[in-house]
């Protein structure tokens, strides 16, 4: 079984640049969720979709993060525009069953470094 | 607020030598409580989770991590380290009321030969 694929792996911006991030989850999982991690910390959710709808965006900086999940497969998360703080760790995770606590899997992150 | 609390940001042990990490977290109901590894450059694993029962758990790796529900903690145990056991720990706790998790700040760990 194929896990969590995430790209690009590494990206360097300059500060009020943008940025795209893509996940591809795990084949049939319904739920996908959003994660940044910055140095020193645990991850923090972003923002959680169950198929093609959001459940919780409550941490999304909405002023400048937008994701979607066209057709509740693969999702994209951008900034824009991106700012120092912005850089860290964004982990995708997906698992195979809504409103539970079913095990999340993780990709290897996008490691992103605003200058 | 809901926490979750890792003492210690960095241990260092022995090949072969016992482990352990700690965790406590705050919430007034039951979580659901979590482990999960980080090595370097790659995404977490989890190690092993408990939702009720049993209150040792046991995981992949010979891990295992034991709930204290009067003592708020998840500690996450091994008895004899292997070098490839250096990464980054991260206890997660999960609440009833949602599903989100909140994680610790991470232990990282460190084997020296």
């Amino acid at each position: 079984e194929a896990g969590v694929a995430q790209s690009p792996r590494y990206k360097i911006i300059e500060k009020r640049q943008s940025v795209a991030f893509w996940c591809n989850p795990i084949s049939g999982h319904a739920t996908l969720y959003w994660y940044q991690q910055i140095l020193g910390q645990g991850p923090k959710l972003l923002i959680q979709f169950q198929n093609n709808g959001v459940v919780d965006d409550s941490q999304l900086p909405k002023d400048r993060f937008s994701a979607e999940r066209l057709k509740g497969v693969d999702s994209t998360l951008k900034i824009q525009p991106a700012k120092l703080e912005d850089s860290a760790v964004y982990l995708c995770a997906s698992s195979s069953v809504a409103g539970s606590h079913e095990t999340q899997y993780f990709g290897p992150g996008t490691r992103l470094l605003v200058l | 607020a809901q926490s979750v609390t890792q003492p210690d940001i960095h241990i260092t042990v022995s090949e072969g030598a016992s482990l352990e990490l700690r965790c406590n977290y705050s919430y007034g109901a039951t979580p659901y409580l979590f482990w999960y590894v980080q090595s370097p450059g790659q995404g977490l694993q989890l190690l092993l989770k408990y939702f009720s029962g049993d209150t040792l758990v046991q995981g992949i790796k010979g891990f295992e991590a034991e709930f204290k529900r009067s003592q708020s903690s998840f500690n996450l145990r091994k008895p004899s380290v292997h070098w490839s056991d250096a990464a980054e720990y991260f206890c997660a706790v999960g609440f009833s009321n949602d599903y989100k998790l909140s994680f610790g700040a991470g232990t990282t760990v460190t084997v020296r030969a």
